[in-house]
């Protein structure tokens, strides 16, 4: 069984500085990668995803994320935000294994308030 | 613009009626899933079906059931809700061989 751990739940910023949402996972075999965003009254969308190769995955609206295996680690940058990047940002993890069922395993959320 | 529709956004209703929430999408994708959200909490798989004809209950224990008779239609219904029912329903889908989700905008039911 796989589980992702988000490690802040609220992350307080000021416009145009750097962010980082730390995601942390535990599964015994490999693994898919994801985060999706969510903003006020709306449903999840996906904004980036390791899936195999490049450990440094870009993403829509500027953010990226990169997959650290030896710290079993995803977590999510964006060098400069907007206001508009407030939202609920979540984590999720599948086993690569899965026999083509990729149902996922979702974090908490993280609460990206981006001050002006 | 969605390719995933969800109604009613908004619900509000008396213990003890029946509901039924709606999810239709126009990806002709086969595998579709509903989830739960609470403020804080993981979103929790209730029900998933993987094609017309199928569905199967998620890890989360739920008195609501599912159908799945056209490919682009999956509809909740909750026989009889309780105000523990109070939360969000969010429906999303994939297709066979995909790994990321498309989400509805959900469904925000309160049971009083």
């Amino acid at each position: 069984a796989q589980s992702v751990t988000q490690l802040d739940s609220q992350v307080p910023v000021f416009e145009e500085a750097p962010v980082e949402l730390r995601c942390n996972y535990s599964s015994s075999v490999s693994v898919y990668l994801f985060w999706y965003v969510q903003y006020p009254n709306q449903g999840l969308q996906l904004l980036l995803k390791y899936l195999s190769g490049s450990t440094l995955v870009k993403g829509i609206n500027g953010f990226e994320a990169e997959f650290n295996k030896s710290q079993t680690s995803f977590h999510l940058r964006k060098p400069s935000v907007h206001i508009s990047d407030t939202a609920e940002y979540f984590c999720a993890v599948t086993t690569a294994s899965s026999g083509g069922s990729y149902i996922p395993t979702f974090g908490r959320g993280t609460s990206l308030i981006v001050h002006p | 613009e969605a390719d995933i529709y969800q109604t009613p956004r908004y619900l509000v209703i008396g213990t003890g009626k029946k509901i039924t929430l709606e999810c239709s999408q126009t990806m002709g994708h086969d595998k579709m899933y509903w989830y739960q959200q609470d403020p804080g909490m993981e979103l929790h798989l209730i029900h998933y079906s993987y094609g017309v004809n199928s569905t199967e209950k998620g890890d989360l224990s739920s008195e609501s059931t599912v159908s799945r008779i056209r490919t682009e239609h999956f509809p909740l219904t909750l026989e009889s809700a309780r105000p523990s029912h109070t939360s969000q329903y969010l429906c999303a889908s994939n297709p066979t061989g995909g790994t990321g989700y498309t989400f509805g905008s959900g469904t925000r039911l309160t049971v009083v």
